[in-house]
């Protein structure tokens, strides 16, 4: 297995545009997360789905922000209407869920430039 | 509310010193703590996994100690490389079960 895989790497769009990233976990990890970093600061909660269900989405995440997760595999993240300060860095992780060791592991992430 | 806060946000070094990166963390009830390494422009590459039963992890020349109580972790480089310039971050897992990471520091190792 080669690690979490985000595509696409890098996405400008116009704003008001929609834009959608996907994230392929490690295979065996029940646990995906998705987070938003911003230059200079360490990456922010957005959501995070257990198998299929999505479990919590943080008050970062707007109405225009939706993500999915169909059959507990890979996820999309979709933001629609795409504003100036939603450009940043936005990074997937998994885990195995187990009570003793949750070692997140993380994509190379999508950097989203809104002009 | 947790919050994790790294000191320094900037460090710079000559190569082969020996260093310490500080992570200070509000809420004592976490799961475990992870340290992660990220290149510019790029995700995040684990580092150590301390769990929260743990006082210390080791890999290579990295070594990370947990003080749960006094909300503390430290990274200890030894032997710095400039292959080891990068931002370091911490993050903290607990009840809510997701990730509080600190705003990281930036080390800067010169040859």
């Amino acid at each position: 297995d080669t690690g979490v895989s985000q595509d696409p790497r890098h996405k400008i769009t116009k704003r008001g545009q929609n834009v959608t990233f996907r994230c392929d976990p490690i295979s065996e990890h029940n646990r995906l997360y998705w987070y938003r970093q911003t230059l200079g600061q360490g990456p922010e909660f957005l959501t995070y789905f257990q198998n299929e269900a999505q479990l919590e989405k943080s008050r970062l995440l707007s109405d225009r922000f939706s993500a999915e997760r169909p059959k507990g595999s890979f996820s999309t993240l979709e933001i629609q209407r795409t504003e100036q300060g939603d450009s940043a860095m936005y990074l997937c992780a998994s885990t195995l869920a187990r009570r003793l060791n949750t070692e997140a592991f993380f994509g190379q992430g999508t950097r989203l430039t809104v002009v | 509310k947790q919050e994790v806060t790294q000191i320094p946000a900037a460090l710079s070094v000559p190569e082969g010193e020996n260093l310490v990166l500080n992570c200070s963390f509000t809420d004592s009830a976490i799961y475990n703590l992870q340290w992660f390494r990220q290149d510019p422009g790029k995700g995040l590459t684990s580092l150590l996994l301390i769990q929260s039963s743990q006082r210390e992890q080791t890999s290579g020349r990295l070594n990370a100690s947990l003080d749960k109580s006094s909300g503390r972790s430290t990274l200890y480089i030894a032997a710095s490389q400039p292959g080891d310039s990068a931002t370091y971050l911490c993050a903290v897992e607990g009840g809510a079960q997701k990730l509080v990471f600190g705003q990281g520091t930036r080390l800067t190792i010169n040859p």
